[in-house]
């Protein structure tokens, strides 16, 4: 079965920081670009990021409101993506989801939670 | 990079079809045949309904199209089923340093 499973949210300060896995199965995960996306409630998706293949030099690209504060990385040897979230904000308060492909999202996890209160 | 422009809601009856709008510029929507749908049900993840503009994922019926046309893509849906209820994004790649931007959200209501 194609699963991608996330983990790692929770509840953390203003100015903290937090890293979300992603593990993927069923399919050929070093393959694949992986991206992040978030959803604040109520409101609509937002492209986070996005780490591509070994074969397209595992580039990352991300949204302007998060460039310069998170990071993606990946493992192909345990077919897990990462999402380090440092100086978080209120506003990074979100469900976060990742998804595989390139240009287009095809296999999407249940989502982990990340709240940034004090 | 702003949002994509679409609908915030849109209607229709059993077995009609309704047309999602999805306007974006030529350095997202226009420049690139990388616009991808999604259908997102309350509390559940989105799901992929249409990718590369007109292509359909195995398991999605075929009451779902896609279209594209300048700036402007679009999602129909024909023959309205119930279960068709849901929020819509639209999403298209826009180019290497913004890489990938998202409509609003269109709500659809089955009457």
């Amino acid at each position: 079965e194609v699963q991608l499973v996330e983990s790692g949210g929770g509840l953390v300060q203003p100015g903290g920081s937090l890293k979300l896995s992603c593990a993927a199965s069923g399919f050929t995960f070093s393959g694949s670009a992986m991206h992040w996306v978030r959803q604040a409630s109520g409101k609509g998706l937002e492209w986070v990021g996005r780490i591509r293949s070994k074969a397209n030099n595992y580039a990352t690209a991300f949204a302007a409101s998060v460039k310069g504060r998170f990071t993606i990385s990946r493992d192909d040897s345990t077919n897990t993506a990462y999402l380090q979230m440092n100086s978080l904000k209120a506003e990074d308060t979100a469900v976060y989801y990742c998804a595989s492909r390139d240009y287009y999202m095809d296999v999407w996890g249940k989502g982990t939670t990340v709240t940034v209160s004090s | 990079q702003s949002a994509l422009t679409q609908p915030r809601s849109v209607s229709g009856s059993p077995g009609q079809s309704v047309t999602i709008s999805c306007t974006g510029t030529s350095s997202d929507v226009g420049g690139y045949n990388y616009v991808s749908w999604y259908q997102q049900h309350p509390g559940k993840a989105p799901k992929l309904m249409i990718y590369d503009v007109t292509k359909r994922p195995s398991g999605v019926p075929d009451r779902f199209s896609g279209s594209k046309s300048g700036n402007t893509a679009s999602l129909t849906i024909s023959g309205l089923q119930a279960e068709d209820e849901a929020d819509y994004y639209c999403c298209s790649y826009a180019g290497t340093y913004t890489s990938f931007v998202f409509g609003g959200g269109t709500k659809l209501t089955v009457l």
